[in-house]
């Protein structure tokens, strides 16, 4: 079984540029989180999708970061413009559902970006 | 809310000895979830064990055991003879079933075997 698919692998942008990251859940997966990774530190959810509905974006900085999920499956993660502490690595899961049996979370390989 | 800690920064063994990572949970809901997954260098976080709230029955899989204590509100993870491959860092996680299974991260805990 294919895992969670994301590109780009590595992306290196000047400050207040904009970047986009792609997310590919692995198959019949209906929840989809991104999670952003500062060096040194554990992951921390950004917005989390139930099919193509939004269930948590409380931590995401809405002034810059949007996510969607249009048709359920795949999502974008974009952020515009970058600050210099948006370095991070960026996560992308996803698990079959949110309760009980099926609430494992797997994660893909992340995206690196680095703000210069 | 929820938290987690991992006391242990980084912890450095030689090949085969055992090493045991500590993780101590905070939550007020009933029913919740612990994780364990390893992050290698390639970055992917690799889920390696789950258990849930009303589980505390401890298991051995493989080179992997943990030790869950409701009462301590601890869930240890070691792993056995050690092998340079477990290099990595491992992250303790919880999801609180009423949070929609938001998983909240400690803050890692390097683990360098050495050959």
């Amino acid at each position: 079984e294919a895992g969670v698919a994301q590109s780009p692998r590595y992306k290196i942008i000047e400050k207040r540029q904009s970047v986009a990251f792609w997310c590919n859940p692995i198959s019949g997966h209906a929840t989809l989180y991104w999670y952003q990774q500062i060096l040194g530190q554990g992951p921390k959810l950004l917005i989390q999708f139930q099919n193509n509905g939004v269930v948590d974006d409380s931590q995401l900085p809405k002034d810059r970061f949007s996510a969607e999920r249009l048709k359920g499956v795949d999502s974008t993660l974009k952020i515009q413009p970058a600050k210099l502490e948006d370095s991070a690595v960026y996560l992308c899961a996803s698990s079959q559902r949110v309760t009980g049996l099926g609430n494992t979370i797997y994660f893909g390989e992340g995206s690196w970006l680095t703000v210069v | 809310a929820q938290k987690v800690t991992q006391a242990q920064t980084e912890i450095s063994v030689v090949e085969k000895e055992d090493v045991t990572l500590d993780c101590v949970y905070e939550t007020r809901d009933t029913t919740y979830y612990l994780f364990w997954y390893k992050q290698p260098p390639s970055g992917e976080l690799v889920f390696l064990i789950r258990r849930n709230s009303f589980d505390e029955q401890n298991e051995i899989s493989g080179r992997y055991s943990w030790n869950f204590q409701k009462s301590t509100s601890s869930f240890n993870f070691t792993i056995t003879a050690s092998q340079v491959v477990d290099s990595a860092v491992y992250f303790c996680a919880l999801s609180e079933e009423a949070a929609g299974n938001k998983l909240t991260f400690g803050g890692g805990t390097r683990v360098l075997v050495k050959p």
